[in-house]
C-alpha cells in the first residue's frame, strides 16, 4: 500500500534536547510539509520542501530544522531552541500534476511530549 | 498572514440530523479543501473544490466553494455515529508553492 509512514507514533523526551521525527513515503510525491497541531488549533505549517535538497520555512520554523536528501524522506528535528515542543506533529506531501500541486496526503503523526 | 475562520467549533447532535458547517477567509482563495481527522490520527480528504461556485457531493457530503472565493460550506446529512471526528477546511491561495492555511477545526460528535 503507498501512503506516508511516520514513526515512532509516541516520543518522549526531556527538555533540552533534541529530537528527529521520521517521515517516510512511497508515493512518489514530489513536495513534502511539516505540520504542529495543538489542541484546539488548527493545522500550523512549520517547513516545506518542493524538491530534493531545497526546503524553505513555514509560519512557525523556529527551534526546527529539516533535511530533504532523498525524494521519500522528509525528517523534522525539534531542537532545544524550540519552547513549546509538545504537540501533535503530522507530515504530509503532495504531487505535482503539472499545472499545480493535488492536495496534500497526510501521515498519521506522532505524538512528542516533552518533559 | 492568509486566516481562515471555521465555524461552529464545536457540535452535538443527535444521529440522523443533518449538519453544516463553513469557512470565511479574509482574502480570496483558488482551492478549498475539506478534512476529516479522527482522534489520534491524521487528516483525510473529503472533497477538494477549484471553482468559485462550484458544488461537490461525496456520499452524504456536500461542499460549496462560494462565488466571492472567500468562503465554503460543508453539509452532512443524515449522521451517523462514524461521522464523528473534527471537520477542517483549509484553503490555498496558489501561486508556485502549495501552502495551505487551515481552519482551526469543527469537533462534531454525534449521539447515537
Amino acid at each position: 500500500d503507498g501512503g506516508i509512514t511516520q514513526s515512532p507514533k509516541y516520543l518522549f523526551r526531556k527538555e533540552g534536547q533534541n529530537v528527529t521525527l521520521s517521515c517516510e513515503q512511497n508515493l512518489n510525491h514530489d513536495a513534502m510539509y511539516w505540520y504542529r497541531q495543538d489542541p484546539g488549533q488548527g493545522l500550523r505549517l512549520i517547513y516545506y520542501s518542493q524538491i530534493v535538497n531545497d526546503f524553505q520555512k513555514g509560519d512557525i520554523a523556529e527551534g526546527y530544522s529539516v533535511s530533504r536528501e532523498k525524494k521519500e524522506s522528509f525528517p523534522l528535528t525539534v531542537t532545544s531552541a524550540q519552547k513549546n515542543p509538545t504537540a501533535f506533529y503530522l507530515c504530509a506531501s503532495s504531487i505535482y500534476t503539472g499545472t499545480g500541486y493535488s492536495p496534500l496526503h497526510f501521515g498519521n503523526g506522532t505524538r512528542l511530549t516533552v518533559t | 498572514g492568509q486566516q481562515l475562520n471555521q465555524s461552529p467549533q464545536s457540535m452535538f447532535i443527535q444521529e440522523g440530523e443533518d449538519v453544516s458547517m463553513n469557512c470565511t477567509s479574509s482574502s480570496i482563495f483558488n482551492t478549498w479543501l475539506w478534512y476529516k481527522q479522527d482522534p489520534g490520527e491524521g487528516p483525510v480528504l473529503l472533497i477538494a473544490l477549484y471553482k468559485a461556485g462550484e458544488l461537490t457531493s461525496n456520499g452524504r457530503l456536500t461542499a460549496q466553494f462560494g462565488i466571492t472565493r472567500k468562503d465554503s460550506f460543508l453539509n452532512i446529512s443524515a449522521s451517523i455515529p462514524s461521522d464523528v471526528g473534527i471537520y477542517f477546511c483549509a484553503g490555498n491561495s496558489g501561486g508556485s508553492n502549495y501552502k495551505l492555511t487551515f481552519g482551526k477545526g469543527t469537533l462534531l460528535t454525534v449521539n447515537p
